[in-house]
């Protein structure tokens, strides 16, 4: 079983649409967690922490549930710039920083 | 400022060569990580430096692979006698330090082993 788990998709929705992708991880001890952004053929840029409460970020809404080790992003209101592959991350160990990538959930946003 | 930085941007080698691929990172981050992206798949953590310490080595896929990092600022990713399989994107990071939320990452370098 993989560490972090994603459907790759592709999710393909209208402008407008509210879209949400899911990531379940594996390890209970992990302590952090991110969703990363990576347009085609470029660097992974991060997109949000996930923090136990949940957060938002205009647009942007990731929620953490410990109990199901289960990880949300909701995008509302898409746009076309929207279109990249999502990544879900998990914080390895929290004493080398190294990071457990998903395969990545692909979003294309159409007009 | 300047982001991390990373050449070559492509490299295109033979099976059996030796390949050298550089990262620079930040100014003032004190750690610095590679992974590799191979395609379709996700990223795969290959080493960690922070400071002085002793780099985790813990996911270098094979004694073909080694790095390091001159001076705690440029790091080298070296990959011995070359196969079919290292073909990946070669992605470094750096962040501020090893509790930093935040990674940065360089543009890659996309390796072909013929």
């Amino acid at each position: 079983r993989k560490e972090v788990e994603q459907d790759p998709g592709p999710f393909n929705v209208p402008e407008g649409a509210t879209v949400a992708f899911n990531c379940t991880y594996s390890n209970s001890a992990s302590q952090s967690f991110f969703w990363y952004r990576q347009d085609c053929r470029k660097e992974p840029k991060l997109l949000m922490s996930v923090y136990s409460s949940g957060n938002e970020d205009g647009r942007f809404t990731a929620q953490l549930n410990r109990a199901s080790q289960y990880i949300s992003l909701l995008i509302r209101d898409s746009k076309l710039s929207d279109s990249a592959t999502y990544l879900c991350v998990v914080l390895g160990s929290s004493n080398t920083g190294k990071l457990i990538f998903g395969q990545g959930t692909t979003l294309q946003v159409k007009p | 400022g300047a982001g991390v930085s990373q050449s070559p941007s492509n490299k295109v080698t033979e099976k059996g060569k030796d390949v050298e691929l550089r990262c620079d990172p930040i100014s003032g981050h004190t750690a610095l990580y590679w992974y590799r992206q191979s395609l379709g798949q996700g990223l795969e953590f290959l080493i960690y430096f922070q400071g002085n310490s002793a780099p985790d080595k813990s996911g270098l896929p094979s004694d073909r692979f080694s790095a390091e990092r001159t001076g705690g600022s440029v790091s080298t990713l070296t990959i011995q006698r070359t196969q079919q399989e290292d073909s990946a994107v070669y992605l470094c990071a750096s962040s501020p330090d090893s509790s930093s939320r935040a990674q940065y990452f360089g543009p890659g370098t996309r390796l072909t082993v013929l």
